[in-house]
């Protein structure tokens, strides 16, 4: 069973900030937090990962709460191809490669 | 980071017949994974395929059932076999992003059973 929780379901409109909330309150102090999209008809597509400390690259922000219980995926700008399922995911150690998806967050942008 | 052609992209097969999926790598990688989306759910891990041994298992896959191959470092198949509606799904592969962070996916075939 997947180890972090996220909301069902999140809209945003075009051109605005999006806080993607995920709690993954049972994670050691080794695993990293990685979040992944899965555009309509496409295979999940990497987005970010952080471990402890917050996180920015050309795509997106992870802000990690400081007792790593939580965290939060920032889009600056939503856009309409941002569209997608999002999954936050524990990963790491004696788990490498084997990602547990749990449902994710469907995230709609509006026009 | 890694590309990865996957074929077939879709079809749709009689049950009781088999479909073997390919996955090539532009490069090559260690450890290739295999996923399954079900209907409207997320993605479950089949197994993992390592080059030269015997595909390791997730709980709930068995190796009759979906048989792999893993012939070389570019390369891997699955097989579903003697399929039933329930195998309905999309099957992913997948490989680590040859030093970068993060796993890159294929964009799946999408299989339907009648």
């Amino acid at each position: 069973d997947a180890k972090t929780t996220q909301p069902n379901s999140m809209e945003s409109n075009e051109e605005e900030p999006v806080h993607l909330p995920c709690n993954h309150s049972t994670i050691s102090g080794t695993d990293y937090i990685h979040w992944y999209r899965q555009l309509p008809s496409q295979g999940p597509e990497y987005v970010i990962h952080g471990l402890t400390s917050n996180v920015n690259n050309r795509m997106a922000s992870l802000a990690i709460a400081e007792d790593r219980k939580s965290s939060t995926l920032i889009l600056h700008r939503a856009t309409l191809r941002d569209a997608a399922v999002y999954y936050c995911i524990e990963t790491g150690g004696t788990s490498y490669g084997k990602l547990t998806f749990g449902q994710g967050t469907i995230l709609t942008v509006h026009p | 980071s890694a590309v990865i052609s996957q074929k077939p992209s879709r079809d749709i097969c009689q049950r009781g017949t088999s479909l073997t999926i390919q996955c090539q790598v532009d490069s090559q990688v260690t450890m290739m994974f295999w996923y399954r989306q079900q209907p409207g759910q997320s993605l479950t891990l089949i197994a993992t395929a390592n080059q030269g041994s015997e595909a390791t298992y997730e709980s709930g896959f068995v190796i009759d059932k979906f048989p792999i191959s893993r012939p070389n470092l570019t390369f891997s198949t699955l097989t579903v076999s003697n399929m039933s509606p329930e195998d309905s799904s999309i099957y992913l592969c997948s490989v680590d992003r040859q030093l970068l962070w993060g796993y890159t996916f294929g964009s799946g075939t999408r299989l339907t059973v009648v």
